[in-house]
């Protein structure tokens, strides 16, 4: 079955880091990227980054970067994404995504995972 | 960075009737190739947003032929030929064409 199943819910403290992950099957993990998009409460969808499985290139969103890691194993068809200095303005549902390149869509998508951030 | 400008912010809609979505951009997303890197995704209610149209004008595997997309350069619409109500959640469109990658601000639609 072709799907991305995330990782579960995390409670973190200002200034923790949280990794989330992202496992995908089904399809062949090294022939698309995945992107990650997140979603504050009652807000709309931020785009967060991608990273190129084939080749590991990443890119972030400008306001993120230095904080935010995007990684994956081959190995284990798995994406990960950490989020360091959380503020509770991360507060948010985190989803993973898969795109093809060149196309860039999001043709399949995680069920997302809530990361709160609260002392 | 490219910003995308949806209008409505909510569409209240009769089922069986006709829908209409506009995304604005800020510069164009006609790439050199031709296409236009902007897409459309509907996010249903509690669920993750899934994918409608992409590069513009082609629907997504599953999505019926009565939704449709179209439009090229900074002005795009998304239609809805009749309106059911499977189709009530909140629309995004997004541009691809250069990161950092930006959302619209979502448009509701609810059943009236």
């Amino acid at each position: 079955q072709v799907q991305l199943v995330q990782s579960g819910a995390e409670v973190k403290k200002p200034g923790a880091s949280v990794k989330v992950s992202c496992k995908a099957s089904g399809y062949s993990f090294r022939s698309y990227g995945i992107t990650w998009v997140r979603q504050a409460p009652g807000q709309g969808l931020e785009w967060m980054g991608w990273i190129n499985v084939y080749n590991g290139d990443t890119t972030y969103a400008r306001k993120l970067q230095g904080r935010v890691t995007m990684t994956t194993d081959t190995s284990t068809n798995t994406a990960y994404m950490d989020l360091g200095r959380l503020t509770s303005d991360d507060t948010a549902m985190y989803y993973c995504a898969r795109y093809g390149v060149p196309s860039k869509y999001f043709d399949l998508w995680g069920r997302g995972t809530l990361v709160t951030v609260s002392s | 960075d490219i910003v995308m400008t949806q209008s409505p912010l909510s569409l209240p809609v009769t089922p069986g009737e006709p829908a209409s979505i506009s995304c604005r951009s800020s510069q164009s997303l006609l790439h050199s190739n031709g296409n236009n890197y902007m897409d459309w995704y509907l996010q249903k209610p509690g669920q993750s947003p899934q994918l409608l149209i992409f590069l513009g004008s082609n629907r997504a595997s599953g999505v019926p032929d009565r939704i449709s997309g179209s439009g090229s350069g900074t002005d795009f619409t998304l239609k809805i030929s009749r309106v059911e109500a499977e189709d009530v959640g909140v629309y995004y469109c997004i541009q691809t064409l250069q990161t950092p990658l930006t959302f619209g601000g979502g448009t509701k639609v609810e059943i009236k």
